[in-house]
This record gives C-alpha cells, sequence and structure tokens, in this order.
C-alpha cells in the first residue's frame, strides 16, 4: 500500500521566491497534518485537516504561509515569499481518523532550503 | 496546555546494552500517549502506544507503561540493536483536538557496535 506521498523531496531556492509542497494523504484517512522540523524549535504543528477542511492553523508561521485542501488526496503548503528561516524539513502526515486517536502516518519529508 | 517532557540526547550506548528514555507528560483529562521513531533520513512512524492508565505497549523489544500517578510513559529496551539508532519522540493525544498530537522534544540514541 502506498504511504504518504510528498513532493518534492528536497528544494533549494533563493529568498523571496514562491514555494510549493505537496502532499498525498493515504486514501481513506481523514485527517491531513503539516509539520515543521528544525534543529532548533523541534517539530512544530503547522496546520490540520478533518474532511478537508482545516480546524487549527495556529501553527502557521505567518501571513506568507497558506495551505489548502482542495480534496481527500491532496493538500499544498505554500510559502510566499521565502526567506531563509523557512528552511526545515516539513512533513505532511495523515490519520484514519477519531477510531485511531494519534496515530499518524508520516510522509518521508520535503527539505527546504532558503538561500 | 498540554506538554511533553523528554530526556535531552544524545543517548549513546554499545549493542545490547538497556535503553531507558524517560517522558513526562502534562496534560487536561485523560491523554493516549505514542512513542515515534524516525529513522535517518525518514518520516517519524509510529513505535507504540498505550491508550489508558496501566497500558503497557510494546513493539519490537520496545515497552512503555502508561502511568497516571508519575505522568510518565518511558521508553525501555532491554538489547539494543545498532539498527535501533534513531530519534525518538514521545507524545500524547487528549482527544479534545481530534488526532492533534503534542510531542516531546525528541531523544537522539545511537548504538555502536
Amino acid at each position: 500500500d502506498a504511504g504518504v506521498i510528498q513532493s518534492p523531496r528536497h528544494e533549494v531556492t533563493e529568498m523571496g521566491q514562491e514555494v510549493t509542497l505537496r502532499c498525498k494523504p493515504i486514501s481513506g484517512h481523514n485527517s491531513l497534518f503539516w509539520y515543521r522540523q528544525t534543529m532548533m524549535r523541534g517539530l512544530e504543528l503547522l496546520i490540520y485537516f478533518n474532511n478537508n477542511v482545516p480546524i487549527d492553523d495556529s501553527g502557521m508561521p505567518e501571513d506568507r504561509f497558506s495551505a489548502k485542501m482542495p480534496n481527500a488526496s491532496f493538500s499544498t503548503l505554500k510559502i510566499q515569499p521565502s526567506e531563509p528561516r523557512d528552511s526545515a524539513v516539513y512533513f505532511c502526515a495523515s490519520s484514519p481518523g477519531s477510531s485511531a486517536r494519534g496515530e499518524l502516518f508520516f510522509g518521508e519529508g520535503s527539505r527546504l532550503t532558503v538561500l | 496546555g498540554n506538554s511533553v517532557t523528554q530526556m535531552e540526547g544524545p543517548v549513546t550506548l554499545s549493542e545490547e546494552a538497556f535503553l531507558t528514555i524517560n517522558c513526562t507528560y502534562t496534560a487536561t483529562g485523560y491523554p493516549s500517549l505514542f512513542w515515534y521513531v524516525q529513522y535517518p533520513g525518514e518520516g517519524l512512524q509510529l513505535l507504540l502506544k498505550a491508550t489508558k492508565a496501566d497500558d503497557k505497549g510494546s513493539n519490537k523489544g520496545f515497552e512503555a507503561t502508561y502511568r497516571k500517578e508519575t505522568t510518565s510513559f518511558h521508553l525501555e529496551k532491554g538489547s539494543v540493536q545498532v539498527s535501533d539508532s534513531a530519534v525518538y519522540f514521545c507524545a500524547l493525544s487528549d482527544g479534545a483536538a481530534g488526532n492533534k498530537l503534542t510531542f516531546g522534544g525528541g531523544t537522539r540514541v545511537l548504538v555502536k557496535p
């Protein structure tokens, strides 16, 4: 079975450019999460969706970050304009829902470097 | 609010040594507790979980017991292997916010042959 699929795996861009990260959750999962991981701050939850609806975006750093989930099989995280401090590994995770509380399935991550 | 505190690493061990990673938590209500593992270059994977007090989660030789009286969920393995080298995260879900997890800071474990 396919797991959570993220793209790109690596992205190097220059400050000011727009970055779009993509995620395909596991089929049938109704919760989707975006996390950011850095050495300094560890794992941070940015936003999560239930049934394609954003439930909690309190972790989104600022207006430069936006996330969408237009359907059950696709989500994007966009940074515009990007800054060097956005350099991190961004993880997408999905979950089957309330019957499996807290059981998240993570993708392999997108490593972003902003120069 | 909820929080998870785990011992800082790195923890360096020899193969076949005993491993303990301490984890304590603060939460309202009755949370479920989890250990996730992250191998180099990969995403996190669920290692084990416990959903109520005195439950013991176990997987791949790892164990952790949900201790409500001490608000702890320490991870243990009796004999580690080089392949256990990874970062281990303790986490909780209180159910009030769906499947939202609160993670600890992670503990890096390095097992040497």
